[in-house]
């Protein structure tokens, strides 16, 4: 199994209509971290946690929320998906040691909004 | 506002071949940077981690170098094989703002030709 799993795989939804990404881990790591990927553009962080009582914004947060469920579980909500948030998104963790920085990563969910 | 580029977006190479790839930054002031490799429907594997006091880092027959003034990172590929096959990914940290400070580039997609 998967260290790192994101569900669902693939989503294509409708311009307002909320929705939910989750994601879990098996690292026991503290650290989780939700980014996502266009073309032509680097990946841009939207949320990180640090701990299931630690949440902050990224780079990119406007027009999503984040949960953190327990450690294991941190999931990305599009609360009236737009257009512009069609995209790939992944979640990460990351080990205490290597910097505090995302190391392991979901295989992602493409989210496709019409 | 750091920039990172990475030239040529693609590369097509026999395989056997020794190849360099190319990660480029704006700001020198960073605090580490991390290679990865992204393949097709996965996540990021995180391959190396140079830190601002190094120089190189060595994994098999990958070997990444830094340097800090230039604003240049290579990653140098031994001995290509089918299997490298991937787009590859550098990441860079800043040495201020905390981990919010990491900025991707958009990668080189690399092929390599049996």
């Amino acid at each position: 199994d998967a260290d790192v799993t994101q569900t669902p795989r693939n989503r294509i939804t409708k311009t307002g209509k909320r929705i939910m990404l989750e994601c879990s881990q098996t690292k026991g790591h503290d650290r989780m971290y939700w980014y996502r990927q266009d073309p032509g553009l680097g990946l841009r962080l939207i949320y990180y946690s640090f701990d299931v009582k630690d949440i902050n914004k990224g780079e990119i947060s406007d027009g999503y929320s984040v949960s953190r469920q327990a450690q294991a579980k941190f999931s990305l909500s599009l609360e009236s998906a737009i257009p512009n948030q069609t995209a790939l998104y992944f979640c990460a963790t990351s080990d205490p040691g290597q910097a505090n920085q995302p190391q392991h990563f979901g295989d992602g969910t493409r989210l496709s909004i019409l | 506002k750091q920039e990172v580029t990475q030239i040529p977006a693609a590369l097509s190479v026999p395989e056997g071949e020794n190849l360099v790839l190319n990660c480029s930054f704006t700001d020198s002031a960073i605090y580490n940077l991390q290679w990865f490799r992204q393949d097709p429907g996965k996540g990021l594997t995180s391959l190396l981690l140079i830190q601002s006091s190094q120089r190189e880092q060595t994994s098999g027959r990958l070997n990444a170098s830094l340097d800090k003034s230039s604003g240049r990172s290579t990653l140098y590929i031994a001995a290509s094989q089918p299997g490298d096959s991937a787009t590859y990914l550098c990441a860079v940290r800043l040495s201020s703002g905390g981990y919010q400070k990491v900025t991707f580039g958009t990668g080189t997609k690399l092929q390599v030709i049996p």
